[in-house]
């Protein structure tokens, strides 16, 4: 069974401090490893796809890597609006996306 | 940026009772998802659609649960018979191809809550 866990479950940041969010992942044949922001009241929104250990992708403060075992989104100077909750997803099936619990990012100006 | 729309935003209902969550996916998009998400909870795969069938479902998508694209248009969610613990956010999730590989467009959802 796949399993994504997800550290920290909050996490409270400055304005300008930047920060990890951790995610670990054991699946039978990864597929894609997923981020999405999840702000309050709203569905996920996407962000990055990973295929393969040592790939990286970024969009503006956001910086998602990948390895084996776990997948880190490092996030650089951020801003209050960055403030939502992070979540971490693995595909190893046809169509089908397993979730993590999430991290909740509180971004204070 | 094209949206998935939900309605309604919000349903509450009583146990027992029969409920349709409703979808309108993105006009090109082949591949249709439930998702759904109890309060403080991960969010949960229900069930994928692709070309008028269901390709999957999880444990949670039993007898209760149905699906169907009536009017090649809206893309529903039906729960027979609700029970308590059906309470959750739904979340219709779709996409163009290539299954899941692809990123998922999520819309807002519909708060259910079954007393």
């Amino acid at each position: 069974e796949d399993q994504v866990t997800q550290s920290p479950e909050a996490l409270r940041l400055q304005e300008g401090e930047s920060s990890s969010l951790n995610c670990s992942y054991t699946v039978s044949g990864l597929r894609g490893l997923f981020w999405y922001r999840q702000d309050p009241g709203k569905g996920p929104e996407f962000l990055f796809t990973l295929y393969s250990a040592g790939e990286e992708k970024e969009k503006e403060r956001l910086k998602a890597t990948l390895t084996k075992k776990e997948s880190f989104l490092h996030i650089t100077a951020p801003k209050p609006e960055d403030s939502a909750t992070y979540l971490c997803a693995v595909n190893s099936g046809y169509s089908t996306l397993t979730f993590g619990k999430g991290t909740m990012l509180l971004v204070s100006p | 940026e094209p949206e998935v729309t939900q309605t309604p935003s919000h349903q509450v209902t009583q146990m027992g009772q029969e409920v349709i969550l409703r979808c309108v996916p993105i006009s090109n998009h082949l591949y249709f998802y439930w998702y759904r998400q109890i309060l403080g909870q991960k969010v949960e795969f229900l069930v994928s659609f692709y070309n008028n069938e269901i390709s999957e479902k999880s444990e949670i998508f039993d007898d209760q649960f149905s699906v169907e694209r009536p009017d090649g248009s809206n893309f529903t969610l039906k729960i027979r018979s609700t029970k308590l613990e059906d309470s959750a956010m739904y979340f219709c999730a779709t996409t163009t191809g290539g299954g899941v590989k692809e990123k998922l467009f999520f819309g807002s959802g519909t708060q259910l809550s079954v007393l």
